[in-house]
């Protein structure tokens, strides 16, 4: 149980396009997702929290305007990155919490590996 | 905000040796703290968590002790198997507020055969 699956697993795009990035709780529902960002052997930067029917909440120095994220449903988040720049290619992994079971581990999805070119 | 460190960055221990790695938390405030194993290519992975009213636990080969005073917690591993290699990662979250884990660096752990 707890599966978090992440789609596309890798995407490449042109400069100034916008990409967008699926976060699915298959097994269980999920009032909150998180949002994080991987670069190469380093840790998981929490970019923004999303929470099922209400705004996401963005870390400091993340753009919301840049990183736009939508919880529509308990086990769907998508987070599009909007006019990509090169410097936004990274590793974006997603994580689940299972709210309902009284635990408060996060589930973490594979992964999306984004480069702009 | 939180800020989490994470030592050391890099490990290497002889199999059946043992691995402490240790970190640091900035928020008095936070309240869990779970670690993570992520191993090459794949999704980390919680291998074992405390809450602040704990002071160790412990799971077959890994324990976690945690000084709140000094606000740093470890993660033991004893009897180390060459399939512990990985990255670990620890991280402070603060509980039914918004939930947020904040990680530290990491730890690339080589158990050598």
């Amino acid at each position: 149980g707890a599966v978090v699956s992440q789609h596309p697993s890798w995407v490449i795009c042109k400069s100034g396009t916008s990409v967008k990035i699926e976060c699915r709780s298959l097994d269980f529902q999920a009032t909150t997702m998180f949002w994080y960002r991987q670069f190469p052997k380093q840790s998981l930067m929490l970019m923004a929290t999303s929470n099922e029917g209400s705004k996401a909440t963005y870390e400091q120095g993340v753009e919301k305007d840049k990183f736009l994220i939508n919880h529509a449903s308990l086990t769907l988040s998508t987070l599009t990155v909007t006019s990509a720049h090169p410097e936004d290619s990274s590793f974006y992994i997603c994580s689940a919490r299972d709210g309902t079971g009284g635990t408060y581990e996060q589930y973490f999805g594979p992964g999306t590996r984004l480069t702009v070119t | 905000g939180e800020n989490v460190e994470q030592h050391p960055s890099t490990l290497s221990v002889q199999e059946g040796d043992s691995a402490v790695i240790k970190c640091t938390y900035s928020d008095s405030a936070s309240n869990y703290f779970p670690w993570y194993k992520q191993e090459l290519g794949k999704r980390p992975q919680l291998i074992i968590d405390i809450r602040s009213n704990v002071g160790e636990k412990k799971d077959q080969r890994i324990a976690v002790t945690l000084n709140k005073t000094a606000k740093h917690f470890s993660l033991h591993i004893t009897e180390t198997q060459p399939e512990d290699s990985a990255v670990y990662f620890c991280a402070a979250g603060l509980l039914n507020t918004g939930n947020q884990f904040y990680f530290g660096t990491g730890t690339s752990l080589t158990v050598i055969p």
